[in-house]
């Protein structure tokens, strides 16, 4: 069955870097597109970007350009998130996702890596 | 793009049904709106995508529509396990933007 699998919780001082996992399974890695989302503390859904593991090509929010970097590691079925300059705002849970190739939606998720920012 | 907006809280008492909007501009809202059901400490789940579209296993109470700018999610029946926050999603090529969360209570 499709899952994808994240890291474990992370704590980082403000102005340090983050770098976070998603290892999929169950599925042809390089035929869907892994988005990244985060959930602030009783806040919404903010969409971050997303990677073509096909080719390693990203596409990032603008809120979040020149600080969020995302890779891919094919043959570990591995997509990384780096978020840098962290500040407190970016205390979040940071969910990875998979856009399904029918559904145009969010059809599979990571369960979830909450990021502490805190000095 | 800007957040779409939904009420922030519903409620229904069991049996009933209930309906959660999702407004945006007309760039925002499109074809491609889904609706997510999240319980507390849990990941997201998609329940509709594509405006009125369930994926396999998604019980046939939920349905969505659109109308203009608005979409909407309708619960029918409700039951005491409905209980969650709902977010709706628009999804372009570009990016998605989500709405802000909708908490549901089932009196």
């Amino acid at each position: 069955q499709v899952q994808l699998v994240q890291s474990g919780a992370e704590v980082q001082k403000p102005g340090a870097s983050v770098k976070v996992s998603c290892k999929a399974s169950g599925y042809t890695f390089t035929n869907y597109y892994i988005h990244w989302v985060r959930q602030a503390p009783g806040q919404g859904l903010e969409w971050m970007g997303k990677i073509n593991p096909s080719d390693g090509r990203a596409t990032y929010a603008q809120k979040f350009q020149g600080r969020v970097t995302l890779t891919t590691d094919t043959p570990t079925r591995t997509v990384f998130l780096d978020l840098g300059s962290l500040r407190s705002e970016d205390t979040a849970i940071y969910h990875c996702a998979r856009v399904g190739l029918t559904t145009k939606a969010f059809d599979y998720w990571g369960q979830g890596t909450l990021v502490t920012v805190s000095s | 793009q800007s957040a779409l907006t939904q009420p922030a809280s519903v409620s229904g008492s069991p049996g009933q049904s209930i309906t959660i909007s999702c407004t945006g501009t007309s760039g925002d809202i499109g074809n491609y709106v889904s609706w997510y059901q999240q319980f507390p400490g849990k990941a997201p789940k998609l329940i509709i995508y594509e405006v009125n579209n369930r994926p396999s296993g998604v019980s046939v109470r939920f349905s969505g529509s659109k109308s203009g700018h608005t979409a909407s999610l309708t619960i029918s029946g409700l039951q005491g396990e409905d209980e969650a926050i709902f977010f709706c999603g628009s999804f372009t090529a570009s990016s998605t933007t989500f709405g802000g969360g909708t908490k549901l209570t089932v009196l």
